[in-house]
């Protein structure tokens, strides 16, 4: 069974830096699209970033563009989000999500999401 | 970008009856060349992730009771659900995964009436 655990979130100021982690487990991590997708509290779903199997394709929302950077390490099986320069609107549920083999795929697993806070 | 717009909002419908949920791109979705549609639907429970139930507009996910169901072409999409269920109660999102930024409608929130 495909399972994804995210890391990382916490509280932290304004200004500062974070880096999420994924974990996957139980599907050929490499062979597969992975993205981001953020949730506010009570608010909707934003994708944040994705990235295509082999790192070729890397996209990104216009709101975190310049700020937040994805990667992957197929190796540890793992998707990481380096986000920096942190604002009050980054808080949110963070969500790793598996997309498919073409970049451009429904995201049919989800991580339970990892919390991140910005605040003062 | 496209804009992916819900309708409606919030939706309360009688167990046993038909639900339906519209959404609309802002552009087509349609990829001519394969004739597919990039458009999702998810369902999302409070304190869960949201779970993927259609794809390709009209192919539901292994697992997903059959009175789900997809539909629409190009620019607009619709979700029916024939006779809801009392676990039917989530919130309910479209997406479109034809270009990037990958973007996802406002939600609806369904309810029992």
């Amino acid at each position: 069974e495909a399972q994804l655990e995210e890391s990382g979130g916490g509280l932290v100021q304004p200004g500062r830096s974070l880096r999420l982690s994924c974990a996957a487990s139980g599907f050929t991590f490499e062979n597969y699209a992975m993205h981001w997708v953020r949730q506010a509290p009570g608010k909707g779903l934003e994708w944040v970033s994705g990235i295509s199997w082999n790192s070729n394709d890397i996209g990104y929302a216009d709101s975190v563009k310049g700020r937040f950077t994805i990667s992957r390490d197929n190796a540890k099986n793992s998707l990481y989000l380096q986000m920096n320069s942190l604002r009050a609107e980054d808080t949110a549920l963070y969500y790793c999500a598996k997309g498919g083999t073409p970049y451009y795929s429904p995201m049919a697993v989800w991580g339970q999401g990892t919390t991140v806070t910005v605040s003062s | 970008d496209i804009v992916m717009t819900q309708s409606p909002d919030s939706l309360a419908v009688s167990l046993g009856e038909r639900a339906t949920i519209n959404c609309r791109s802002g552009q087509s979705v349609l990829y001519s060349s394969s004739n597919q549609n990039y458009l999702a639907w998810y369902q999302q429970k409070p304190g869960q992730p949201p779970k993927l139930l259609i794809s390709w507009a009209s192919t539901r996910e292994p697992g997903v009771p059959d009175r789900f169901s997809g539909s629409g072409s190009g620019t607009d999409f619709t979700l029916t659900i024939s006779s809801l269920q009392a676990e039917d109660v989530a919130l309910y999102f479209c997406q479109q995964y034809y270009s990037s930024p990958i973007t996802f409608g406002q939600g609806t929130r369904l309810e029992i009436k």
